[in-house]
């Protein structure tokens, strides 16, 4: 599983409120990734990072930040939470630069009301 | 605008047939597909591809590449229940993002 774990794995929150999804490796890789999978999108590359302190956009960045204070922690942001950021969040590894593999952590099921 | 398409999107076929999905790119600075498999929970890594035309082989799954005709097929031969899942295709760009297929829903009836 490539030790990658993320917290919490369930939240409720409610509109307006802000909220911060945790993933952590144990492995000391430098690429992380987060993603959203919705219902007929897919995974949608969110942000992503290639060291500590080095991040970029993805696809669908808009209400969202970032930040990896430290290679084994990466955070997403929500500001401000709302409806349509309902989905499940995942987090993933690469594990170098010699190969696109990428692992994945078990995911964050998070509802805005 | 980068883009990944799979087809079909949803599949249903019996226990022992063979299976072909399908995956067409257009991606600025390619530099690698990858397939996943994914039943109720994340993701799980089957394939990543660079090379056109050569074949990568797990047991009854394979899959090649064409870089000229930018699509990509994975076949599942005498599929069981257990191949029961969502196929992602992605691809790579060189700059490190990894752009998603919406999926291929495979149900494997018994």
């Amino acid at each position: 599983d490539a030790g990658i774990t993320q917290s919490p794995r369930h939240k409720v929150t409610e509109t307006g409120t802000p909220v911060t999804l945790r993933c952590h490796q144990t492995e000391n890789h430098r690429y992380m990734y987060w993603y959203r999978q919705d219902p007929g999108h897919g995974l949608r590359l969110i942000h992503y990072s290639y060291g500590v302190k080095d991040t970029d956009k993805g696809e669908v960045s808009d209400g969202y930040s970032v930040s990896r204070s430290k290679t084994e922690d990466f955070l997403l942001t929500l500001e401000s939470a709302t409806s349509s950021q309902t989905s499940v969040y995942f987090c993933a590894i690469k594990r170098g630069l010699s190969t696109d593999t990428q692992y994945f952590g078990p995911g964050t099921r998070l509802t805005v009301l | 605008e980068d883009k990944v398409v799979q087809s079909p999107l949803s599949l249903v076929v019996h226990e022992g047939d063979t299976v072909t999905l399908n995956c067409s790119y257009e991606v600025t600075n390619f530099r690698s597909l990858l397939w996943y498999k994914q039943e109720k929970k994340a993701p799980t890594f089957l394939f990543m591809l660079t090379s056109s035309g050569i074949e990568k082989k797990s047991g009854r799954l394979s899959s090649i590449l064409d870089k000229k005709e930018l699509f990509s097929i994975l076949n599942i031969t005498a599929t069981q229940t257990g191949d029961s899942a969502v196929y992602l295709c992605a691809v790579a760009r060189g700059d490190d993002k990894i752009i998603f297929g919406k999926g291929t829903r495979l149900h494997i009836l018994p």
